[in-house]
């Protein structure tokens, strides 16, 4: 059964640093997505992208962050100067459709700023 | 503003015995409620999803639009049931809103 896949699964940074998460989606999903979860906290939403776009993208999605879809399987989540409250889980996500449609989850990448 | 509340951070039940995890949620819109999972050591995952009406796993959720509320049940409890359990609420955009989760345990 395909999978979501995450790259790195852990990564340890320098406050300031700019960090590059990779995921790569299900072949055939249309819509990515990216959350993340601070240790002890809720799975929080960070953006969606579909078409080469991003459709929507919360409060904490802010500067720092940008999504890429490099090429036809990668899906990236940037942050470029990382903050100490960056460190959390982040996960990727992709469906085939929006509305009630299933989201298919990656393992996950453990992101620490020190 | 959405929410879902889930209030119950741990639940411990003993095994063949029912379990319900609670779920609550405020929107103004028409919502789409789901229940994921996440066994210990693997990702998270789909459980059901109201609008299919279904059983996965012994498992059912009805949507109970009066009281806001899309519970989680099993009649009777099994070790393999332990995990963190989250109901989340899809608004009309396609992005989900997560409660802060239940972690099951059955204990044998």
């Amino acid at each position: 059964e395909p999978e979501v896949t995450q790259t790195p699964s852990h990564q340890v940074t320098q406050m300031g640093q700019e960090v590059i998460l990779r995921c790569v989606p299900i072949s055939n999903h249309l819509y990515f997505y990216w959350y993340r979860q601070i240790l002890g906290q809720k799975v929080e939403f960070l953006v969606s992208f579909y078409n080469n776009e991003i459709s929507e993208k919360s409060e904490i999605f802010d500067d720092q962050f940008s999504v890429e879809r490099p090429d036809g399987s990668n899906f990236t989540l940037k942050i470029r100067s990382t903050k100490l409250e960056d460190s959390a889980m982040y996960f990727c996500a992709s469906s085939e459709g929006t509305v009630a449609e299933t989201q298919y989850f990656g393992p996950g990448t453990r992101l620490l700023v020190l | 503003a959405q929410r879902v509340t889930q209030p119950e951070k741990l639940l411990s039940v003993f095994k063949g015995a029912p379990v319900e995890l609670k779920c609550n949620y405020s929107y103004s819109g028409s919502p789409e409620l789901f229940w994921y999972v996440q066994y210990s050591r693997q990702r998270l995952q789909l459980l059901l999803r109201h609008i299919s009406r279904e059983s996965i796993k012994g498992f059912t959720a009805d949507l109970n639009k009066g009281e806001t509320s899309f519970h989680l049940k099993k009649p009777f409890a099994q070790e393999e049931d332990s995990a963190m359990y989250y109901c989340a609420l899809q608004t009309g955009a396609n992005n989900l809103f997560f409660g802060t989760g239940t972690r099951l345990t059955v204990i044998p």
